[in-house]
């Protein structure tokens, strides 16, 4: 199956802080989303964004599918951003997603 | 703005105890999933569902599983006989269209299954 790998694993922010998260995948893909898994297990859906990119308040994505990364940034953290995010990614030809294990945010007040 | 809904939202159940976990997908879509996340791991796919038959079904998904569109509207999970490793969270989603393209999936907000 397609492999995706998220990097960094975790990341500590003081408030107010940039980040960038990162997605590889190992094969075309026709759709790419980011979630925020809330402390209550909720997935909370991001961004839907195959290719190009999209802003949403202080978060934006880009996805560039032909060299099969999509970038998630974080402006101006907040604590609230604290948890985990999750990229998933439909291969070409396949009707399920498949998870990236993860990035782990902390931000710190 | 539609969303897809899931109840319960936690589930308590002895070993060996059949549980259903129910959904209710955006109405007009067409294709339906379960997928499963055990506590500290990433989100797995179980099985996939359209025109009222499993399209495809991951490892994980055996013989104690089942899935079911009973009506117009419900989309559950059952898990026939209740383990231990079967506790995780459980998430359903729904996409608009059934085919293989460049459509979203929209995720409810899980049921969270506690076997003891």
């Amino acid at each position: 199956g397609i492999q995706v790998e998220q990097s960094p694993p975790d990341l500590i922010l003081q408030e107010g802080a940039n980040s960038t998260l990162r997605c590889n995948f190992s094969d075309s893909v026709n759709n790419l989303q980011w979630f925020h898994q809330n402390p209550w297990g909720q997935l909370i859906n991001l961004f839907y964004i195959p290719s190009g990119t999209k802003q949403n308040g202080r978060l934006s994505a880009t996805t560039v599918a032909t060299e099969r990364y999509s970038l998630l940034y974080i402006s101006s953290s907040q604590t609230t951003d604290s948890g985990v995010y999750f990229c998933a990614v439909v291969r070409s030809n396949d009707y399920k997603l498949s998870f990236g294990a993860g990035t782990t945010v902390t931000v710190r007040a | 703005e539609p969303e897809v809904t899931q109840t319960p939202s936690h589930q308590v159940t002895q070993m060996g105890q059949e549980v259903i976990l129910r959904c209710v997908p955006i109405s007009n879509h067409l294709y339906f999933y379960w997928y499963r996340q055990i506590l500290g791991q990433k989100v797995e796919f179980l099985v996939s569902f359209y025109n009222n038959e499993i399209s495809e079904k991951s490892e994980i998904f055996d013989d104690q599983f089942s899935v079911e569109r009973p009506d117009g509207s419900n989309f559950t999970l059952k898990i026939r006989s209740t383990k231990l490793e079967d506790s995780a969270m459980y998430f359903c989603a729904s996409k608009l269209q059934p085919g293989a393209g460049p459509y979203e999936q929209y995720f409810g907000p899980g049921t969270r299954l506690t076997v003891t």
